[in-house]
């Protein structure tokens, strides 16, 4: 199994922009899909991003996602900042050696 | 609109079996395009996923997990179940139940998601 890691927390002021980082710890982040969940408090995770870079419906085109073949990493990115995108968010993948679902450890995001 | 609703006893006791169930409604849980899985979530961690269950049976487990858990699947009920046995205090969590669909070589994101139901084990 590889794993994904992410940044335990980070903050950022409304308006600006936010990278979050999900780093494949072994094999090629392009080998499977990554999909970002978004979780606030008292909440059940909701997709804002699925198949590396495509928004589900409803989702605003403030969040984009992307995978960097050269650091073995994907990230979300958010921009425009708002109050509202205060929240965990959590970074998914498949490993297709023994049919394993994998979770990234989290990122809080504080927008202030 | 599919609705999962989680249900089964709030607590249990250190060293039983904790058992919840997933029902599902507004679809089917036979269609050929889904998994159904369980995911954990201790007070304050992260998501752990447990495993997932196609309508056939089929099973994947989360490798950490494996010994304990059994997930199984009634298409005539429209509900998949999870059973983890010999629970500690380390297995309170919120239980969520939740769909992923599945591609030709893997599975996309977990689209649809029960509310949570928080387990605690303890004495």
């Amino acid at each position: 199994n590889f794993m994904l890691t992410q940044p335990h927390s980070v903050s950022e002021s409304p308006g600006k922009t936010e990278i979050i980082s999900c780093t494949r710890s072994s094999g090629s982040i392009a080998s499977n899909y990554v999909q970002w969940y978004q979780q606030r408090p008292g909440s059940s995770p909701t997709t804002v991003i699925y198949e590396d870079n495509q928004r589900p419906s409803g989702v605003p085109d403030r969040f984009s996602g992307s995978i960097d073949s050269s650091s073995n990493s994907a990230s979300l990115t958010i921009s425009g900042l708002k109050t509202e995108d205060e929240a965990d968010y959590y970074c998914q993948s498949y490993d297709s050696s023994n049919h394993h679902v994998v979770f990234g450890g989290g990122t809080k995001l504080t927008v202030l | 609109q599919l609705q999962l609703q989680e249900s089964g006893p709030g607590l249990v006791k250190p060293s039983e079996t904790l058992s919840l169930t997933c029902t599902v409604s507004g679809g089917s849980i036979s269609s050929s395009s889904y998994y159904w899985g369980w995911i954990r979530q201790p007070p304050g961690k992260g998501l752990e996923w447990i495993g997932n269950i196609y309508y056939s049976g089929s099973t994947y487990y989360n490798p950490s997990l494996k010994s304990r858990v059994t997930v199984s699947v009634d298409t005539s009920k429209n509900q998949f179940s999870l059973k983890l046995s010999s629970v500690t205090a380390a297995d309170t969590a919120v239980y969520y139940c939740a769909r992923q669909a599945k591609y030709s070589s893997g599975w996309y994101d977990f689209d649809y998601w029960g509310q949570g139901t928080l387990v605690t084990v303890s004495s």
